[in-house]
């Protein structure tokens, strides 16, 4: 089972635009939030995180918000540049424990110049 | 700083073959992983160490697959008798052993079976 989604494949913005990266879960015991970034060819690269106790975390362009209610986070990228374009994975330690992630398939983010 | 390093980056072999991969972790992480990736999926976990102690294995690990981490530094992970269906990116990670779950990811190997 899912129990981390990123229900759109696909995003394309404008350069300098807001990009907006969502993911749903399932599981109401993950309690750490994880996003990473992927180029072809290269390996997965951590951008940032949130715990559960907040709602917002903010590291220069980039936010993450956590809606415990809704299960749902997003990340915001503002403004977009074109070196952002990558696919973008939410993940999660499984079931409470704090070792092996949970993935959501990705979501292939590109930023048009 | 080096970061986690993976050989080969890229291997093809023939069904039945057996393969073996290597991973170097972040010299101070003493936790490794590894994952596997296939098209349009996340990266999905196989198995984890602490140290030289492996400490979980996903079912996704068949008996076919084995990994190491003898010293607790560097790990391997070897397929034996290849199958079409074991061409995939694997992925080693490591952490530290801290409140953080933050993995740091290598460039993958890139398994082909033909």
């Amino acid at each position: 089972d899912q129990q981390v989604k990123q229900n759109s494949p696909s995003l394309s913005v404008q350069e300098g635009r807001i990009s907006i990266l969502n993911c749903d879960y399932t599981n109401s015991m993950f309690d750490y939030f994880l996003w990473y970034k992927k180029y072809p060819a290269e390996g997965p690269t951590f951008l940032i995180s949130i715990s559960s106790i907040k709602d917002k975390n903010e590291d220069g362009r980039f936010t993450v918000f956590l809606n415990k209610s809704a299960k749902h986070l997003s990340l915001h990228i503002v403004p977009s540049q074109p070196g952002d374009s990558a696919v973008y994975f939410c993940a999660a330690p499984r079931g409470g424990s704090n070792y092996k992630l949970t993935f959501g398939k990705g979501t292939l983010l590109t930023v048009n110049p | 700083d080096t970061g986690v390093s993976q050989d080969p980056r890229h291997k093809i072999t023939k069904r039945g073959q057996n393969v073996t991969f290597r991973c170097d972790p972040i010299s101070e992480h003493n936790r490794l992983y590894w994952y596997r990736q296939t098209l349009g999926q996340g990266p999905e976990f196989l198995t984890y160490f602490q140290n030289e102690a492996q400490l979980e294995k996903s079912r996704l690990l068949s008996d076919r697959f084995s990994a190491e981490r003898p010293k607790g530094s560097f790990s391997t992970l070897e397929i034996q008798r290849t199958e079409q269906g074991d061409s995939a990116m694997y992925l080693c990670a490591s952490s530290l052993n801290q409140g953080s779950n933050i993995q740091y990811f290598g460039a993958g190997t890139r398994l082909s079976v033909l």
